[in-house]
């Protein structure tokens, strides 16, 4: 399979832990992006890269959650001290991003559901 | 900056009827549309997208768009509905391209037989 993937797919924690999330984005894709989604809404946008980059943050991406694209390949989305209010589906897209034509979409995860209790 | 409204947040037909779901768009500068289908637990597909070549997109599935720029409007349709075609529907627009993407609140289909 060659679409992207993420890990994990479900995650159940306690309020206040730290959960960290893995995206593999499609690999010729050089962009890469984070979106939340809660229940009976549309995706919100929350960071993109474009390969190691991190070249926009939504407001919503408070400053308990961080982004990495370490080597500009795969991505992790960590949530330190998780709130009830953190509990979505956190959703990794990527795309290819060139200097001309497109655009060409953007293509999802399955998604990382979490719930925090 | 640009945004989208899906009217109707759910939309029930019966197998073999049309399916028209409905989004209107707000953009200051010619719009990327697209269309996402999301199936339980899962992620979004990428149906079908505008991107100026031609206003009437045909996308996966059977489905197609039709941008209206009179009418700020990318409608979605299905000439028959299958019962596999019940999912949440999201439009999406974008005014840089596809990176910026801002979606609409979804539309759930429900297909009777």
């Amino acid at each position: 399979d060659t679409g992207v993937s993420q890990d994990p797919r479900h995650k159940i924690t306690k309020r206040g832990q730290n959960v960290t999330f893995r995206c593999d984005p499609i690999s010729e894709h050089n962009r890469l992006y984070w979106y939340r989604q809660t229940l009976g809404q549309g995706p919100e946008f929350l960071t993109y890269f474009q390969n190691e980059a991190q070249l926009e943050k939504s407001r919503l991406l408070s400053d308990r959650f961080s982004a990495e694209r370490p080597k500009g390949s795969f991505s992790t989305l960590e949530i330190q001290r998780t709130e009830q209010g953190d509990s979505a589906m956190y959703l990794c897209a990527s795309s290819l991003a060139r200097a001309s034509g497109g655009p060409w979409g953007q293509f999802f995860g399955p998604g990382t559901r979490l719930t925090v209790l | 900056a640009q945004s989208v409204t899906q009217l109707g947040s759910h939309v029930s037909v019966s197998e073999g009827a049309l399916v028209l779901l409905r989004c209107n768009y707000s953009s200051s500068v010619p719009p990327y549309l697209f269309w996402y289908v999301q199936y339980p637990n899962q992620g979004l597909q990428l149906l079908l997208k505008y991107t100026s070549a031609a206003t009437l997109v045909k996308g996966i599935n059977g489905f197609e768009a039709e941008f209206k720029k009179s009418e700020t409007s990318f409608h979605l349709t299905k000439p028959s509905a299958h019962m596999s075609d019940a999912a949440e529907y999201f439009c999406a627009v974008s005014d840089n391209g596809g990176n910026d993407m801002r979606f609409g609140a979804g539309t759930r289909l429900t297909v009777k037989p």
